[in-house]
């Protein structure tokens, strides 16, 4: 199983409409969470960082649900500029990074 | 201020040859750090430099090294090329040790090997 793990899609979503995604981590041990964002061919970029009492920064929201060992994103008023590969980084108590394979998202016009 | 800077930003090889990687972190900084991202796969890590030394290396042969020189920027050697060493290289530079929240990437070198 991979320490970190995220469904690589491509979701299809139409512009306007409201997309959600999960990222699952196998180690409890991990510490802070986060969510970049990577356009295609193109490095990563910090969209935010996911607090245990989950954050929202204008249409996007990220939750952490310790627990189930998740964290999601939820994007809202989707726009044609947020398709992109959006990765999910799980940084250790050691401080190691572990990164997901990524969920591809396409919106539609 | 200029950003973190790889080059070159396409390399093509054969297999069994060399190929080396060059990394100019943000001003300032001091930490680098090399992933590969092959197509379909998360960022694996590589190799972490700060200060100068080696800090910590990921799950790869040794045939994957690099250094960092004393102005910070950073080179990462691949020796005896492989099919499935093709990928994306990205480099990442930070102050010191830091979290994603800080990290700031290049845009990458494409290394295609056939």
């Amino acid at each position: 199983r991979k320490e970190v793990e995220q469904d690589p899609g491509p979701f299809n979503v139409p512009e306007g409409a409201t997309v959600a995604f999960n990222c699952t981590y196998s180690n409890s041990a991990s510490q802070s969470f986060f969510w970049y964002r990577q356009d295609c061919r193109k490095e990563p970029k910090l969209l935010m960082s996911v607090y245990s009492s989950g954050n929202e920064d204008g249409r996007f929201t990220a939750q952490l649900n310790r627990a189930s060992q998740y964290i999601s994103l939820l994007i809202r008023d989707s726009k044609l500029s947020d398709s992109a590969t959006y990765l999910c980084v799980v940084r250790m108590d050691n401080y190691q990074l572990i990164w997901g394979a990524g969920t591809k998202l396409i919106i539609k016009p | 201020e200029a950003g973190v800077t790889q080059s070159p930003t396409h390399l093509i090889k054969t297999r069994g040859q060399q190929a080396t990687l060059r990394c100019s972190p943000i001003s300032g900084h001091t930490s680098v750090y090399w992933y590969q991202q092959a197509l379909g796969l998360g960022l694996q890590f590589l190799l972490w430099y700060d200060e100068g030394e080696e800090r910590n290396r990921g799950n790869f042969p040794p045939r994957f090294s690099g250094r960092q020189f004393p102005n910070y920027s950073s080179e990462l050697n691949v020796n005896a090329l492989e099919l499935e060493d093709s990928a994306l290289y990205l480099c990442a530079s930070s102050l010191g040790s830091a979290g994603p929240e800080k990290l700031f990437f290049g845009s990458g070198t494409q290394l295609s090997v056939l």
